[in-house]
């Protein structure tokens, strides 16, 4: 069974400018998470996706960040613009059903901005 | 609010026992959840505890005591490969999703 797949895998940007991730998660898992990791800190979450519908968007600081997930699979996250505290591993995560118990974590994609 | 406190660092010698304390403060508490996590790596799934008791999986087990507020993850027969940072998680308050502590760093050293 493939796992998540999240690309890029490293970007560099200097501040103010754009950038998008992308996710791809296990087939068949309903719920897709993203996650902001700042080193020396665990996962926070950002948003949550149930299909394609947003379940919880509280954490996501909306002014900048934006995310979709339009045919309930893949999922794009976008930051514009980018601030110098932004520089951080981006994760993305799938659950089958209640993610309260196990979740399926991509590699990331680790973020720079300067 | 939620929270949850671990030890940030801990240190052990290949082969030995360690083990890796969690208590947390949370309203509508379901269960606890292990994420192990090798630097540059994605954190993966080691064990959850929705009742009071030990589970164990392999060399890992994993203790919760809802009474408490308290749970530990015990990692046996140490092996170098075990260096990660290990997290517990407890659901968010009403929600379907995690809320994570800040990490412990194990090192396993020769």
């Amino acid at each position: 069974e493939a796992g998540v797949a999240q690309s890029p895998r490293y970007k560099i940007i200097e501040k103010r400018q754009s950038v998008a991730f992308w996710c791809n998660p296990i087939s068949g898992h309903a719920t897709l998470y993203w996650y902001q990791q700042i080193l020396g800190q665990g996962p926070k979450l950002l948003i949550q996706f149930q299909n394609n519908g947003v379940v919880d968007d509280s954490q996501l600081p909306k002014d900048r960040f934006s995310a979709e997930r339009l045919k309930g699979v893949d999922s794009t996250l976008k930051i514009q613009p980018a601030k110098l505290e932004d520089s951080a591993v981006y994760l993305c995560a799938s659950s089958l059903d209640r993610g309260r118990e196990t979740q399926y974590f991509g590699p990331g994609t680790r973020l720079l901005v300067l | 609010g939620q929270s949850l406190e671990q030890p940030s660092e801990v240190t052990a010698v290949e082969g030995a026992i360690v083990q890796i304390n969690c208590t947390y403060q949370t309203s509508g508490f379901y269960g606890l959840s292990w994420y192990q996590q090798h630097d540059g790596g994605a954190p993966t799934f080691l064990s959850y505890n929705a009742l009071d008791g030990l589970e164990e999986t392999g060399r890992f087990s994993s203790f919760l005591s809802r009474s408490d507020s308290y749970g530990y993850l015990l990692l046996q027969e140490l092996q170098m490969k075990d260096s990660a940072s290990y997290f517990c998680a407890v659901p968010q308050t009403g929600a379907n999703n995690l809320f994570f502590g800040t990490g412990t760093r194990l090192t396993v050293i020769p």
